[in-house]
């Protein structure tokens, strides 16, 4: 299993300002993933994120918006840039290990950064 | 899009059988079914998942049809702590794939 980190847990920030939100696993792992989870709604994938490779976005979602970092095998961050209300969400860190479930690629969650956009 | 459906909402008694149900009609030979929760404020957690066969855990009991179109997993003494929404995904037992969330089902364990 994995242990999984992040930073901050919630935040209140103003329209058009940046954020960064920090995911630490405790132990190395090759596929890191960012999710968001809008008010109400369930989880949908922002992006992919290998470790010396660059960050693979889902459709409807650009670099320029979500720009990632993966400098080590423990390490993310995500950063919600130019902030919108619309931004407003709960976001994710995840990463694939076999856990107690015995499954290959078995999804481990951060609690999730909760973004509030004013 | 997911590639599952599920009832949006369902409620059980404290102490009696949840019974989850998802259809999966277009599952194919090599996807897995997975089931994850999601107790409020927190992230997903893995619950059970199963290819063919029946499958049971400490947490709960996954049911797969004989022609894995639909599964139903069962929480046998459902507590108000199994109050969540559960997620029924289907996916290929691989690092590289990704979990597709579908809206879930939330379950409402009442005293």
């Amino acid at each position: 299993s994995a242990v999984i980190s992040q930073k901050p847990s919630r935040d209140i920030c103003q329209r058009g300002t940046s954020l960064t939100i920090q995911c630490q696993v405790d132990s190395q792992v090759t596929m890191m993933f960012w999710y968001r989870q809008q008010p109400g709604q369930s989880l949908t994938l922002i992006a992919t994120a290998n470790q010396g490779s660059e960050a693979t976005y889902e459709s409807g979602f650009v670099i320029d918006k979500f720009p990632i970092s993966r400098p080590n095998l423990t390490f993310s961050t995500l950063t919600v840039s130019n902030m919108s209300p619309e931004d407003s969400s709960i976001y994710l860190c995840s990463v694939a290990g076999r856990g107690q479930g015995r499954v290959a690629g078995e999804l481990f969650f951060g609690e999730g950064s909760r973004l509030t956009v004013l | 899009d997911a590639k599952t459906t599920q009832p949006p909402s369902m409620d059980c008694a404290e102490g009696r059988a949840a019974n989850l149900p998802c259809n999966h009609s277009t599952i194919s030979g090599n996807e897995y079914v997975y089931w994850y929760r999601q107790i409020h404020s927190q992230g997903p957690q893995y619950i059970i998942h199963g290819l063919k066969n029946n499958e049971t855990n400490e947490m709960a009991s996954l049911i797969i049809t004989e022609d894995r179109k639909s599964s139903t997993l069962i929480l046998p003494h459902a507590t108000l702590r199994d109050t969540a929404v559960y997620y029924c995904i289907v996916r290929v037992d691989s690092y590289g794939q990704n979990f597709v969330f579908g809206p879930g089902t939330r379950l409402s364990v009442l005293p």
